[in-house]
């Protein structure tokens, strides 16, 4: 119930063409999806986050589809460079006081020249 | 956005002596931390719940005499790896929450022990 399961494990992409990472949640109460972006050595970072509300958000390159009714979720990282290699988790939790994340088990993305 | 500061970035010490790793909300008030555990190539693990002036929440299979962990002020929260041995090495980090959903994380602690 409180899995979070991502795919690809890893993804290697040309330069300026679109990353595509998934996942696909089991708890149908969690109603907070972010996606965090991490390199090697820290923390990871708040990339972009929806809510069940919506179907799509965008920022900037990076833009989270929803598609609450098959309890899925996915990231699209357009015209990928260089600098987005890093590992991305996506997660889940609920809304209100901070709560805990359940963390997909990461893609590993290389975006080569 | 907000700022969590994590310290050391890294620590190597000797097998049977403790470690502690701080973690601080730089430019807010954290009411929760997170601390996670991360092995190479893996996904992060969450170690325990911190709220500050309670005791802290540990997840099962976390050892919590072995992590100690203490969160005296809104501000810092530090985790207390007792005794530690070979298999604690690890990626340790920790989040903050302020009152959100939105969790902001620490540059994390690599602990080598020998």
């Amino acid at each position: 119930q409180q899995q979070v399961k991502q795919s690809p494990q890893s993804l290697i992409v040309q330069k300026g063409g679109i990353s595509i990472i998934n996942c696909a949640y089991e708890n149908t109460a969690f109603d907070y999806f972010p996606w965090y972006q991490q390199f090697p050595g820290k923390g990871p970072a708040l990339l972009i986050a929806i809510r069940p509300d919506v179907s799509e958000k965008k920022e900037g390159r990076f833009t989270i589809s929803f598609n609450k009714s098959a309890k899925q979720f996915s990231l699209h990282i357009m015209d990928s460079q260089p600098g987005d290699s890093a590992t991305y988790f996506c997660a889940a939790s609920f809304t209100g006081t901070a709560s805990k994340l359940t963390f997909g088990t990461g893609t590993r993305l290389q975006v080569t020249l | 956005g907000a700022v969590v500061s994590q310290h050391p970035s890294w620590v190597i010490c000797k097998s049977g002596t403790s470690v502690k790793i701080e973690c601080r909300s730089l430019d807010f008030q954290a009411t929760t931390m997170f601390w996670y555990r991360q092995f190479p190539k893996q996904s992060l693990m969450l170690m325990a719940t911190s709220n500050e002036g309670s005791k802290a929440t540990y997840e099962q299979g976390v050892e919590k005499d072995k992590f100690l962990i203490n969160h005296a002020s809104l501000t810092l929260s530090t985790l207390t790896v007792t005794s530690a041995h070979p298999e604690d090495s690890s990626f340790y980090i920790c989040s903050a929450g302020r009152g959100g959903e939105k969790l902001f994380f620490g540059s994390g602690t690599q602990l080598s022990v020998l």
